[in-house]
């Protein structure tokens, strides 16, 4: 079946810290990769996405690239702010015939950013 | 152009007693998901709704149905709640863009259901 692996948090950087979540995925086929943003309170926003091997993704200043040899796609932010504190969630969608939306989440990782 | 809505934002309700949420997509968007968040299990896919018809089931017992009305907007019910259905309840809207294969799904704010 179709799973995600994320880092176990909770993260906690000193603003302006270097920023990486690992994500590494199980998927048939060749799925569309997601990374969502969670604040406190709220649904959850579309950060980023992949479509295809070695995409890049990117959106605020993060980034993520899809890689198909490591089954990876891990968050990256050079320098992140306080308003990045959150939880961050890796994800995909398998891409079949059927055009099923069903997305597989990972487990979550909290990000806090002191100042 | 307006993002997905969710009806009620919060809920409580007692066991035993049955709950209707609703949710509007983004304008256009045929596709609606619903999601089930909590601490213990994190997000986990209910069901997935285009064009009046289920097309994919996750793996909830049947106490969970739902619907979508011919303008796409949403409904899902939960009869007999039980203690351990309290969780933030989220919807998500999609369409497919020509030429791309993302199926990128937004979300909205969710609906936090509570269970006595």
């Amino acid at each position: 079946g179709n799973s995600v692996t994320q880092m176990e948090g909770p993260v906690t950087l000193s603003e302006e810290a270097f920023l990486t979540i690992n994500c590494t995925y199980t998927a048939t086929g060749y799925p569309s990769l997601f990374w969502y943003v969670q604040y406190p309170g709220e649904g959850l926003q579309l950060l980023l996405k992949a479509t295809k091997a070695d995409d890049k993704g990117s959106n605020k200043g993060f980034e993520a690239t899809y890689r198909k040899e490591t089954t990876s796609f891990h968050l990256e932010k050079g320098s992140v702010q306080v308003s990045d504190s959150a939880v961050y969630f890796c994800a995909l969608i398998p891409i079949s015939g059927a055009g099923s939306y069903q997305l597989t989440f990972g487990k979550g990782t909290k990000l806090s950013v002191i100042p | 152009k307006a993002g997905v809505t969710q009806t009620p934002r919060y809920l409580i309700k007692t066991r035993g007693q049955q709950v209707t949420l609703s949710c509007s997509p983004i304008s256009g968007h045929r596709s609606v998901s619903w999601y089930q968040q909590t601490p213990g299990q994190g997000l986990q896919f209910l069901f997935e709704y285009f064009s009046e018809t289920q097309r994919n089931k996750g793996n909830f017992p049947g106490r969970f149905s739902g619907r979508q009305f011919s303008n796409s907007r949403s409904e899902m019910n939960v009869s007999t709640l039980e203690l351990g259905d309290s969780a933030l309840y989220l919807c998500a809207s999609s369409t497919p863009t020509s030429g791309s294969w993302s199926y990128e799904q937004y979300f909205g704010p969710g609906t936090r259901l509570t269970v006595t």
